[in-house]
């Protein structure tokens, strides 16, 4: 089955860029999907197919995605970005969904 | 808008069973596959299982294979999650959401999420 990896956590201060990764094997040839959940709450997609935003997600969350990493790249952090960010994708052999092990991103 | 509300969590005890249901409104509910996903306390997602528009395509996490069964009425925009032969490591707040994309699928949106606790 195909694994995604995460850090489990990035600190960032106020202002900042703060990057978080999603390792998997050749993930660069797959399209690449985002997730904001916080505390209690759903997830909610910030970024899919690598870079593009849904609706409603500030220009501040952008994504890339080559070779065994994608990244989602959140700039100009703001406390209320403080939140647990999920990277997933679809494993057509498996033919299911497929999740990061989910990043806690901490704003100092 | 589209919105999906789960509905049916709580308290059962192991080898008991539990129906969760999903209710979908603000789109062509019949036009999409649906997914449950769970997440147990403290820890990540975990997607266990979709079905497609017509029914016809269903697949399972092999944690919950055998035991779990999803199904859907179209005539009431409704997706169902038949829990059967719980176990503790299945409590989790379950959330279903919608697929979108054409190959490369994502789930978008997702309901509020239901709690099952699993305990004697």
């Amino acid at each position: 089955s195909y694994v995604l990896t995460q850090p489990p956590s990035v600190s960032v201060a106020p202002g900042q860029t703060a990057s978080i990764t999603c390792g998997g094997d050749k993930i660069g040839k797959r399209s690449v999907h985002w997730f904001q959940q916080m505390p209690g709450q759903a997830p909610v997609l910030v970024v899919y197919d690598d870079t593009e935003r849904p609706s409603g997600i500030p220009e501040r969350f952008s994504g890339s995605n080559s070779g065994n990493t994608a990244t989602l790249t959140i700039g100009s952090v703001e406390a209320a970005d403080e939140a647990d960010y999920y990277c997933q994708v679809w494993d057509t052999r498996a033919d299911h969904f497929v999740f990061g092990t989910g990043t806690k991103v901490n704003v100092l | 808008q589209v919105q999906l509300v789960e509905s049916g969590g709580g308290v059962v005890k192991p080898g008991g069973s539990l129906r969760l249901s999903c209710a979908a409104s603000g789109f062509t509910f019949s036009d999409y596959y649906m997914n449950w996903i769970r997440q147990a306390p403290g820890k990540g997602l975990e997607w266990i299982s979709y079905i497609s528009g017509g029914s016809s395509f269903t697949n399972y996490a092999d944690s919950v294979r055998g035991r779990f069964t999803i199904s859907r009425d179209n005539t009431k925009n409704s997706l169902y999650l038949q829990m059967n032969s719980l176990r503790a490591e299945d409590t989790a707040v379950y959330y279903c959401a919608r697929r979108l994309g054409s190959a490369w699928f994502r789930l978008d949106p997702w309901g509020q999420g239901t709690l099952v606790t699993v305990s004697s």
